[in-house]
């Protein structure tokens, strides 16, 4: 079955250092991609998207990588601030009947940002 | 703020209550989603409306029923709800298209308690 999961629960990194978050999934026939960060209190906004036909994705100080050959997802975030402290998520897309779809979450990661 | 507001914030209720969450999105998508968030887990897909027809219902108790009365509202009523349906619930909303056309917009949540 479908699954998305995180390697690392948590990561705790200094102020200016570069940021990896893991994801793997299962579903190789997942075609697009989401991360989300969630801040204490809220729900989760979107960061950045890649499809399937893509290896990399770059926005403003983060990078996704996608690796299709071991289906995996991570999220690089440059110079990494205080404001950046939350818990993040990868989603995978998949069919939910007919032409409709559904995203699947992993468990989330909390970064934790030293200042 | 994401254009999908969630009411009440946080609710504590008895399990012989009977309380209903409210979402509301004025993005003009035409889906929405309810999603229950439990501590250490991944976030868990409960309901699914496209143009305010229910298309995805990810085995829910009966304890949990949601109304889609327009494509801009969604309910989730709630009744002899148990301990463990303690957890943030939340709504969100998308709408198929151009540009990120799977993102989904999620609400701030609601805290849920039940005693």
């Amino acid at each position: 079955g479908e699954s998305v999961g995180l390697h690392l629960p948590t990561l705790s990194v200094q102020e200016g250092d570069n940021s990896i978050i893991n994801c793997a999934y299962s579903n190789s026939a997942s075609d697009y991609f989401i991360w989300y960060k969630q801040e204490s209190g809220k729900g989760p906004q979107f960061i950045i998207d890649i499809r399937s036909n893509m290896d990399k994705r770059q926005g403003q100080r983060v990078t996704v990588l996608l690796n299709k050959t071991v289906k995996h997802l991570s999220l690089q975030i440059a110079a990494t601030q205080p404001g950046d402290s939350a818990v993040y998520f990868c989603a995978e897309k998949s069919r939910s009947g007919g032409s409709n779809y559904k995203l699947t979450f992993g468990k989330g990661t909390l970064l934790t940002v030293n200042p | 703020e994401t254009g999908v507001t969630q009411t009440p914030r946080h609710l504590v209720m008895g399990m012989t209550n009977k309380k209903s969450l409210k979402c509301e999105q004025h993005l003009g998508h035409n889906a929405m989603y309810w999603y229950k968030q439990s501590a250490k887990k991944p976030l868990e897909l409960m309901f699914v409306y496209s143009l305010e027809e229910r298309v995805e219902n990810n085995s829910v108790p009966s304890r949990f029923s949601p109304e889609c009365p327009n494509s801009s509202h969604l309910f989730l009523h709630l009744h002899t709800l148990q301990p463990e349906d303690s957890a943030l619930y939340l709504c969100a909303s998308s709408s198929a298209g151009a540009g990120r056309a799977y993102e989904q917009f999620f609400g701030p949540g609601t805290r849920l308690t039940v005693l």
